[in-house]
């Protein structure tokens, strides 16, 4: 079955330490994002990529790394330069439908719960 | 700016009975809007969604109605089930093109 895996679904750090959460999927979609989601709030768009070897800032990247080197794969650095890390990440794609205009439809992986000790 | 928001946080329903979920949208520019479920513990699930050229649009159990007069839609469930049991969230794609921007959500809880 297609989807988005990620990895892992809990993770704890301690200050001071990076941390690199996995995002892989096989739905052969064009575009990736990272999303973060603190209680009572919606999703905050973090990083996103259309196309291999490119990625763009979102709303709130500060305290981010991301990488695509791979179609399948959109791993993000929680650096300790994140003041506020601790929260609910996850992981959307989306296929590129440049048929219908407007459509983007995202499919999420399971999401990781990020805890800073 | 571009924002979406929900009218109300939670919202509590009878099993059987229908629920309706609101929400408010700011940019009058936006062509496409969708609804997620998500369950806890999970990702968000896509629900439904209305082009801006649409009034309304039914899907199994679930309308979604959009009036651009006041930029709202809502999310109509019929016949709510517990297993309807999650946060609701609309999401509005922004002029940023790939960017999807998501209200803050609705918890629906299912009495039973």
């Amino acid at each position: 079955d297609g989807g988005i895996t990620q990895s892992p679904k809990y993770l704890f750090r301690k200050e001071g330490q990076n941390v690199t959460l996995s995002c892989e999927q096989n739905l052969n979609h064009d575009a990736m994002y990272w999303y973060r989601q603190d209680p009572g709030q919606g999703l905050r768009l973090i990083y996103y990529s259309q196309i291999v070897n490119d990625f763009q800032k979102g709303d709130i990247a500060e305290g981010y790394s991301v990488s695509r080197e791979k179609k399948e794969s959109f791993p993000l650095t929680v650096t300790s330069a994140q003041k506020n890390p601790t929260a609910f990440y996850l992981c959307a794609s989306s296929d590129r439908d440049l048929r219908t205009s407007g459509a983007n439809v995202l499919t999420f992986g399971a999401g990781s719960r990020l805890t800073v000790l | 700016g571009e924002s979406v928001g929900l009218h109300l946080p939670t919202l509590s329903v009878q099993e059987g009975d229908n629920s309706i979920i609101n929400c408010a949208y700011s940019n009058s520019a936006s062509d496409y809007f969708i609804w997620y479920k998500q369950e806890s513990g999970k990702g968000p699930q896509f629900i439904i969604d209305i082009r801006s050229n649409m009034d309304k649009r039914q899907g199994q159990r679930v309308t979604v109605l959009l009036n651009k007069t006041v930029k709202h839609l809502s999310l109509q469930i019929a016949a709510t089930q517990p297993g309807d049991s999650a946060v609701y969230f609309c999401a509005e794609k922004g002029t940023g093109g790939f960017k999807t921007i998501f209200g803050a959500g609705t918890r629906l809880f299912v009495k039973a």
